[in-house]
Formats: C-alpha cells, sequence, structure tokens
C-alpha cells in the first residue's frame, strides 16, 4: 500500500527537549516538506528537500533541523530554539522540483503539544 | 518567491447553492494548478487539478477554471452539501519551482 507516513500522530515534549518527527513514503518521490500549520491558518513551509542529502529552508526554518539521508525519509527535528512549538506538523512529498506538476501527497500529520 | 493570493478567506453559503473561491498569482512559469481540501483534524487531499493548457476542467460538483493571461484560477463548488464545509487550498506547480500554496479559504455549508 503506497503513501506517506508520519508517526507519531501526537506527541507531547517539554519545554527544553528536542523531539523529532518521522516522514516516511514509499512513493519513489523526490521532493518532500514540511509544513507547519497553527489553528484557523495556512501551511507555511519549514524546509523542503529536492534530492537525497540536500535540503532548503522554507519561510519559517529557524528552531527546526532537517535530515535527508534516504530518499524516503526525512525527520524533523524540533529543537529547543523553537519558541512557540505548539503546532500540527503536516510532511508532503511530490515527484519532484523539476516536475512539480503532479499531486502532492500528504501524511496524516502530527499534533505536537508543548507541555 | 512566488505569491499566491486566495479569496475570500472565509465563505458562508446555504445548502444547494454554489461556492466559488479564487486564487492570483504573479509568476508566469507556474503551469499546474491544484486544489486540495482539508476537513478539521485531517491532511489536504487533492480535489481537482488543472494544467496549462486547458482552461476548464469538471469533476461531478466540482469545477476549476484557470485564466493564465489574467493569471487567476478559481475553484467551483455546485449544489454544495454540508460535507463539503472544509478548508480549501489552491496551489502552484512548474517546472523548477516547489509547490506554493495558498493560505486558505474556510468554507461552511449552512443547513
Amino acid at each position: 500500500d503506497g503513501g506517506i507516513t508520519q508517526s507519531p500522530k501526537y506527541l507531547f515534549r517539554k519545554e527544553g527537549q528536542n523531539v523529532t518527527l518521522s516522514c516516511e513514503q514509499n512513493l519513489n518521490h523526490d521532493a518532500m516538506y514540511w509544513y507547519r500549520q497553527d489553528p484557523g491558518q495556512g501551511l507555511r513551509l519549514i524546509y523542503y528537500s529536492q534530492i537525497v542529502n540536500d535540503f532548503q529552508k522554507g519561510d519559517i526554518a529557524e528552531g527546526y533541523s532537517v535530515s535527508r539521508e534516504k530518499k524516503e525519509s526525512f525527520p524533523l527535528t524540533v529543537t529547543s530554539a523553537q519558541k512557540n512549538p505548539t503546532a500540527f506538523y503536516l510532511c508532503a512529498s511530490s515527484m519532484g522540483v523539476l516536475d512539480s506538476t503532479g499531486e502532492a501527497f500528504f501524511g496524516q500529520g502530527t499534533r505536537l503539544t508543548v507541555v | 518567491g512566488e505569491n499566491v493570493e486566495q479569496h475570500p478567506s472565509t465563505l458562508s453559503v446555504q445548502e444547494g447553492d454554489s461556492a466559488v473561491i479564487k486564487c492570483t498569482y504573479s509568476d508566469s512559469a507556474s503551469n499546474y494548478f491544484p486544489w486540495y481540501k482539508q476537513e478539521l483534524g485531517k491532511r489536504p487531499q487533492l480535489i481537482i487539478d488543472i494544467r496549462s493548457n486547458v482552461g476548464e476542467k469538471k469533476d461531478q460538483r466540482i469545477a476549476v477554471t484557470l485564466n493564465k493571461t489574467a493569471k487567476h484560477f478559481s475553484l467551483h463548488i455546485t449544489e454544495t452539501q454540508p460535507e463539503d464545509s472544509a478548508v480549501y487550498f489552491c496551489a502552484l506547480g512548474g517546472y523548477g519551482q516547489n509547490f506554493v500554496f495558498g493560505p486558505g479559504t474556510r468554507l461552511s455549508v449552512l443547513p
């Protein structure tokens, strides 16, 4: 069953701790994205990766880090430097920036709450 | 980078009426124009898309129109139903560029 999977669905973090959100896809997509969504708001791009071992900052990268060691995986780390991390995080993938004319598939999201 | 404006930000219609959401953009290199629907607490899902060589596309009660000259495209939902209530995002794509999403429109269909 092909798709994009995020885990966990819900995550609680204490202030001052780093936490890593998982995103895995088996669609053979080159491009992967991380978005942050606050209540009632749109999608804000955190980081994106067009190919393995390469990634670029989006509009709100401060306090976040990513890696792309494998084509199918694009984990996001929310560091203690992120001042207001409580949000809904969405991972997405698509064929690639050289062909961003195909559907972007989203994971089911991770709801992160700082306690 | 590319900017996408989406209007209105909120829209309320009576069940059975039509709803129209419009997006405008500036980058003429964009050639792929999808629309996503996001229900509360769920992931956005593609509902319809159009490519630059087509002016209109329809799928049952949903249609998208594209005016490349004027750089805008619109989502049309006819005979709206309560299950159409959601947030709708337009997006842009094209060779050599990332997807760019609009800010979203919250549609409420009133019974």
